[in-house]
């Protein structure tokens, strides 16, 4: 089965780079994404990544992707107290039509003054 | 207007009752999903319906029921509500091909005494 696992907590200075890590075992995904829950708030997509990529950037974001080890990291440059969420990994296979995502558990980022 | 949007967004309820939670949306998305969030462990499906003629049990359906009444609404119900019940509950929406973007509601907090 799909398993997709993330540290639970990241603290950092702001300013700081902010590195968020997950790893999966389905190796036919073929979408992986990155979504960021604001307190009190559902979850919202910040980017996600074709399979067949190994990286993407945009704006502050870098999402790396490295297919052999199945892991993959959301990096936050300058990293803002704004920036302080609970950020979910996902993968989804679309290979079989079903499309639907499996998530990590997410990683609180806590960013400090 | 927000796009996907839940009622109640906080429910207190005795154990034993019946409760339903809605879900409505304005994308004219086929696609409807209800998660439940724990702390520490992340977002986990119940349910989710492809169309309004389909419905699916997710990873942890037991004690739990839901009704597709139409394209914009997807309801969840607890037939007998149980005190381990008591999570942050979110409706969620996709297109349902490419790149499926999960659009999620703002979330009902359910606690169960």
């Amino acid at each position: 089965g799909e398993d997709v696992e993330q540290s639970l907590f990241l603290s950092v200075r702001e300013g700081d780079s902010s590195v968020i890590n997950c790893t999966y075992t389905d190796s036919s995904s073929t979408y992986l994404y990155w979504y960021k829950q604001e307190p009190g708030a559902g979850l919202q997509l910040l980017t996600y990544i074709f399979s067949n990529m190994d990286m993407k950037q945009d704006q502050r974001l870098t999402v790396l992707l490295n297919k052999k080890d199945k892991h993959l990291s959301l990096r936050i440059a300058d990293t803002q107290t704004g920036d302080s969420a609970i950020y979910f990994c996902a993968e989804e296979d679309a290979s079989g039509g079903s499309y639907i995502p499996t998530f990590g558990r997410g990683t609180s980022l806590i960013v400090h003054p | 207007d927000a796009d996907v949007t839940q009622t109640p967004r906080n429910r207190i309820t005795k154990t034993g009752k019946r409760i339903m939670l809605e879900c409505s949306q304005t994308k004219g998305h086929d696609r409807m999903y209800w998660y439940r969030q724990d702390p520490g462990l992340g977002l986990r499906l119940i349910y989710y319906s492809f169309d309004v003629k389909d419905i699916n049990k997710g990873e942890i359906s037991d004690g739990y029921s839901v009704s597709r009444q139409a394209q914009a609404k997807f309801s969840l119900s607890l037939e007998s509500a149980i005190p381990n019940q008591t999570a942050l509950y979110f409706c969620a929406t996709s297109v349902g091909q490419g790149t499926d973007t999960q659009y999620f509601g703002p979330g009902t907090r359910l606690t169960v005494l």
